[in-house]
C-alpha cells in the first residue's frame, strides 16, 4: 500500500497568511494526488486534482504542486471560510489511500 | 447537477451486517470513466477508503475490509450499495458515499455523509 504523509496535523494562522500544507507519498505517485477541504460536519471537498488542476468553482488562492513524491497545497491569502481540514489522496494503485489531514486553525 | 444521497439505519449491533444505499440522481450511474465509492470516517478521525463500483460490476475493495466488504451496483435504481458483515465497534463511522473519476483519481462531488452506530 501507499502511505501518504501529511505535515503538519495542525497549522495555526490568520487571515491573510499564506499556508502551505506537505503530503509526502511512500513511493512515486505521477501527478495521481487529490487535495480536498473538509469543514466540520460535512463531506470533503475537491479542490485539486492531479496534484495541480484546480476543480471548477473553488477560489484561485489555493493551488497545488508537485509530481513523484512530495506535494503541496497553498492557500495564498487565508480568508475566514478556509479555516477546515485539508486531505490529500492518492490514486496511482488501489489501494486508494488519505494522508492523516491538516486542521488550520486560528 | 449531479447528487448522491446516502440511506440506512443509523444504529447497528455487534456482529450483524451494516446496510447502506447511494441514490444518485442528476446524472447517469452508467457513464464509462466512472466507478462509485464508499469512504468512511471515525468520529474525530481521518478518511478511510472502502472500495469503488463500475457500473458493469467490476469492484476494488480496501485489503483491510476485503473479507467483511460487499459494493453492488444497480443501475435501473441509480444506486449502489454497501455491505459490510461482523460489524465491531471500531466500524462506528460517517459513511460517504461518492463518484471517482477512474480517469484522474478524485472523488467528487461526495454525498452528506451518514453516521451509522454499531452498539448494542
Amino acid at each position: 500500500d501507499i502511505q501518504m504523509t501529511q505535515s503538519p496535523s495542525s497549522v495555526s494562522a490568520s487571515m491573510g497568511d499564506r499556508v502551505t500544507i506537505t503530503c509526502r507519498a511512500s513511493q512515486g505517485i505521477s501527478s495521481f494526488l487529490a487535495w480536498y477541504q473538509q469543514k466540520p460536519g460535512k463531506a470533503p471537498k475537491l479542490l485539486i486534482y492531479t496534484a495541480s488542476n484546480l476543480q471548477s468553482g473553488v477560489p484561485s488562492r489555493f493551488s497545488g504542486s508537485g509530481s513523484g513524491t512530495d506535494f503541496t497545497l497553498t492557500i495564498s491569502s487565508l480568508q475566514p471560510e478556509d479555516f477546515a481540514s485539508y486531505y490529500c489522496q492518492q490514486a496511482e494503485s488501489f489501494p486508494l489511500t488519505f494522508g492523516g489531514g491538516t486542521k488550520v486553525e486560528i | 447537477q449531479l447528487q448522491l444521497q446516502e440511506s440506512g439505519p443509523g444504529l447497528v449491533k455487534p456482529s450483524e451486517t451494516l446496510s447502506l444505499t447511494c441514490t444518485v440522481s442528476g446524472g447517469s450511474i452508467s457513464s464509462g470513466d466512472y466507478y462509485w465509492g464508499w469512504i468512511r470516517q471515525p468520529p474525530g478521525k481521518g478518511l478511510e477508503w472502502i472500495g469503488v463500483i463500475h457500473h458493469r460490476g467490476d469492484t476494488n475493495y480496501s485489503p483491510s475490509l476485503k473479507s467483511r466488504v460487499n459494493i453492488s451496483v444497480d443501475t435501473s435504481k441509480r444506486q449502489f450499495s454497501l455491505n459490510l458483515d461482523s460489524v465491531t465497534a471500531a466500524d462506528t463511522a460517517v459513511y460517504f458515499c461518492a463518484r471517482w473519476s477512474s480517469s484522474s483519481g478524485f472523488f467528487d462531488p461526495w454525498g452528506q455523509g451518514t453516521l451509522v452506530t454499531v452498539s448494542s
